[in-house]
C-alpha cells in the first residue's frame, strides 16, 4: 500500500544538523498542542505538547515553539539522527473539542 | 507506558464482507478514537466513544459503525466492505476528550 509519507513536504537534513518542522494551526480558540512522529508503517508516537499559556517548552532533544499572533508552531529536533526520520504533524486542540491533525511533514536524515 | 493494540497489523477482505477491527487500550482512559489514514489526506475522525456504549460520529462515518461493551476495547465495523475503504485504521485512546491521544500500530486494510 502506499506510504502515509506520499504527497507531503519534505525536509532533508545531513546527521547531526538541527532540523525545524513547522505547522500552521487554523484556530485561535486552540490551547493545547501536541507533536507526533510516525514511523513508516507504525503508529503515531507522542513526542511533546504545549499548552496555549506557554511559548516554549523542551523536552529530550526536542523543543516546541508556540506563536499564537501568527498561529504557528514548530518542532525543533537538536543534533537529527537517522532514527528521526519519520513523518511529524501538529495536532491542536480547539477549545473544548477533540484534536484536529495537521497533514504532517516527512523528515528525511542522511547519514 | 500507555499500551494500545490492534488485532491485526495486515488484513485482506473481499468486496461485500463484513469487516471487524478490534482496539484494546490497558490505561483505564475513557476515550478511544477510531482513524483511517490515507496519503494526502491524513487522519480522519470515523467515530470516537467517551464511555462505554456511548459513541460519537467524527468526519466520515459514512460506511461504518462502532461498538463499545467494555471500557477497555473499541470495535469498529464495516458492515459491508469496498473498495474505497482500502487504507490504514488506527486506533487511539485518551483519558480526557480533548487530551493527548495515544495510537496503536494501524490495522493496514485491504479490500479486494
Amino acid at each position: 500500500g502506499e506510504s502515509v509519507g506520499l504527497h507531503l513536504p519534505t525536509l532533508s537534513v545531513q546527521e547531526g544538523d538541527n532540523s525545524i518542522i513547522n505547522c500552521a494551526y487554523s484556530n485561535s480558540a486552540s490551547d493545547y498542542f501536541i507533536w507526533y512522529k510516525q514511523e513508516s508503517g507504525k503508529g503515531p508516537q507522542f513526542i511533546i505538547d504545549i499548552r496555549s499559556n506557554m511559548d516554549k517548552r523542551q523536552g529530550q532533544r526536542v523543543t516546541v515553539l508556540l506563536n499564537k499572533t501568527v498561529k504557528h508552531l514548530s518542532l525543533q529536533i537538536a543534533a537529527t539522527q537517522p532514527g528521526d526520520s519519520a513523518v511529524y504533524f501538529c495536532a491542536e486542540r480547539p477549545g473544548y473539542s477533540t484534536l484536529t491533525f495537521g497533514k504532517g511533514t516527512m523528515l528525511l536524515v542522511s547519514p | 507506558d500507555v499500551k494500545v493494540t490492534q488485532s491485526s497489523r495486515y488484513l485482506v477482505k473481499r468486496t461485500g464482507e463484513k469487516v471487524f477491527l478490534e482496539c484494546v487500550q490497558d490505561m483505564d482512559h475513557e476515550n478511544m478514537f477510531w482513524y483511517r489514514q490515507d496519503p494526502g489526506l491524513g487522519l480522519r475522525l470515523i467515530y470516537f466513544s467517551y464511555d462505554v456504549k456511548m459513541k460519537e460520529k467524527g468526519d466520515i462515518p459514512e460506511g461504518y459503525s462502532v461498538s463499545r461493551e467494555k471500557k477497555e476495547r473499541f470495535s469498529l465495523i464495516l458492515e459491508s466492505a469496498s473498495t474505497n475503504q482500502t487504507s490504514m485504521y488506527l486506533c487511539a485512546s485518551s483519558l480526557d476528550t480533548g487530551g493527548a491521544q495515544y495510537f496503536g500500530p494501524g490495522t493496514r486494510l485491504t479490500v479486494l
